[in-house]
């Protein structure tokens, strides 16, 4: 069975600093890994996905996610922190076996301090 | 840019009634998905639909759960009968065809609160 883990519910960062959100993940064979970013009222946003090729992927808003297949992780990153990014980020994975649906983390809620 | 909307924004029943909620998927998209998020909890599946028909359900999505395609542009969710634990957001989501990989494009959601 396929699953994400977010072990962080709140994230702080002071603007201008990186940041990170992380991301585990089980999945059997390789894995189609994806970051959504919701805003208050809004939908789920997509921000950015590893399907396959570079480890290190780029997506909307200046931010990257790194792929580490033996950590099994997929950590979002930002290199500087703005406070227009503050939102809740989840992190899925595609079900292989089914009808593209997606697999979400609880989501963790980033604060960015002015 | 085409966006999934949904209505109502919120919607307050009582336990054992009927709720529809709504959805117009971007106008070129042809899959279609609900999902929900329990406060607290994770975004869960619920179903997903093609070529009007369900394509796949989860486990959550029982005979109290219904979808619809009912003319060119909704897409709804029925619960017959809500229960307490109903409550939850739900949000639909679409993508254009099967090569999307994955890249679905979501709904604001509508928070429904069953008393």
């Amino acid at each position: 069975a396929q699953s994400v883990a977010q072990p962080e519910d709140q994230v702080n960062v002071a603007e201008g600093n990186p940041l990170t959100v992380k991301c585990t993940y089980s999945v059997s064979g390789n894995p189609y890994l994806f970051w959504y970013v919701q805003y208050p009222n809004r939908g789920l946003q997509f921000l950015l996905k590893y399907i396959t090729g570079d480890n290190l992927v780029k997506g909307s808003y200046g931010f990257e996610a790194e792929f580490n297949k033996s950590q099994t992780s997929f950590h979002l990153k930002k290199p500087s922190a703005l406070v227009s990014d503050s939102a809740l980020y989840f992190c899925a994975v595609r079900d292989m076996t089914g009808a593209n649906n997606l697999f979400f983390g609880t989501g963790t809620r980033l604060t960015v301090i002015p | 840019e085409p966006e999934v909307t949904q209505t109502p924004s919120h919607q307050v029943t009582q336990m054992g009634q009927e709720v529809i909620l709504r959805c117009v998927p971007i106008s070129n998209h042809l899959y279609f998905y609900w999902y929900r998020q329990i406060l607290g909890q994770k975004v869960e599946f619920l179903v997903s639909f093609y070529n009007n028909e369900i394509s796949e359900k989860s486990e959550i999505f029982d005979d109290q759960f219904s979808v619809e395609r009912p003319d060119g542009s909704n897409f709804t969710l029925k619960i017959r009968s809500t229960k307490l634990e109903d409550s939850a957001m739900y949000f639909c989501a679409s993508i254009p065809d099967w090569t999307s990989l994955g890249t679905q494009y979501f709904g604001p959601g509508t928070r429904l609160l069953v008393l």
